[in-house]
């Protein structure tokens, strides 16, 4: 199918490590994508993984990804209240032509104290 | 070291009437996309501008959704007859060309159609 799929919600104490996940459709996606959209903001890119990667580390950012079972996560450990929004997976296909994104449902973070 | 910006960031607008959006990319952006933000769709692509090749346009959701982009530069995205499933976030991305990674997302422009 056609789909991104994650999680809507998830909520997580202050301090606790958050992870996101996310199941993608296209194994020739080149780029997967991490974006963060606070309240009445633009997306922001968080970080990004070429698809010849298992794992990428940015500060307290961890992204895996699965190729076989088309699975992507994103950790945030040490959560703060500052990363309550939602959070977008997204994957740029080879197919179809251009650079655009397909972008997952995306999943509210709540971070509690 | 302005980022993508769009214009209205609010749009009240009657059913039936037809609405122009605006984006200004980021200078020296080859390449520019429009995307929605909405309940029932999530983000979905809608066009796609990269340089003087004619746009993508594999995304618009019907015939009444046109866009140009004159001199390579400011995007207009225009909505005729406008419906009530047409409410929602238009965001507007640029990045340097095809090759790029990353995509620069404006603020958006929220459309509501009473």
């Amino acid at each position: 199918g056609e789909d991104v799929e994650q999680s809507l919600f998830l909520s997580v104490r202050e301090g606790d490590s958050s992870v996101i996940n996310c199941t993608y459709t296209d194994s020739s996606s080149t780029y997967l994508y991490w974006y963060k959209q606070e309240p009445g903001a633009g997306l922001q890119l968080l970080t990004y993984i070429f698809s010849n990667m298992d794992m990428k580390q940015d500060q307290r950012l961890t992204v895996l990804l699965n190729k076989k079972d088309k699975h992507l996560s994103l950790r945030i450990a040490d959560t703060q209240t500052g990363d309550s929004a939602i959070y977008f997976c997204a994957e740029r296909r080879l197919t179809g032509g251009g650079n655009k994104l397909t972008f997952g449902t995306g999943t509210q973070l709540k971070v509690e104290l | 070291g302005a980022g993508v910006s769009q214009s209205p960031s609010n749009k009240v607008t009657e059913k039936g009437k037809d609405v122009e959006l605006r984006c200004d990319p980021i200078s020296g952006h080859t390449a520019l996309y429009w995307y929605r933000q909405s309940l029932g769709q999530g983000l979905e692509f809608l066009i796609y501008f990269q340089g003087n090749s004619a746009p993508d346009k594999s995304g618009l959701p019907s015939d009444r959704f046109s866009a140009e982009r004159t001199g390579g530069s400011v995007s207009t995205l225009t909505i005729q007859r406008t419906q009530q499933e047409d409410s929602a976030v238009y965001l507007c991305a640029s990045s340097t060309g095809l090759e790029s990674y990353e995509q620069y997302f404006g603020p958006g422009t929220r459309l509501t159609v009473t």
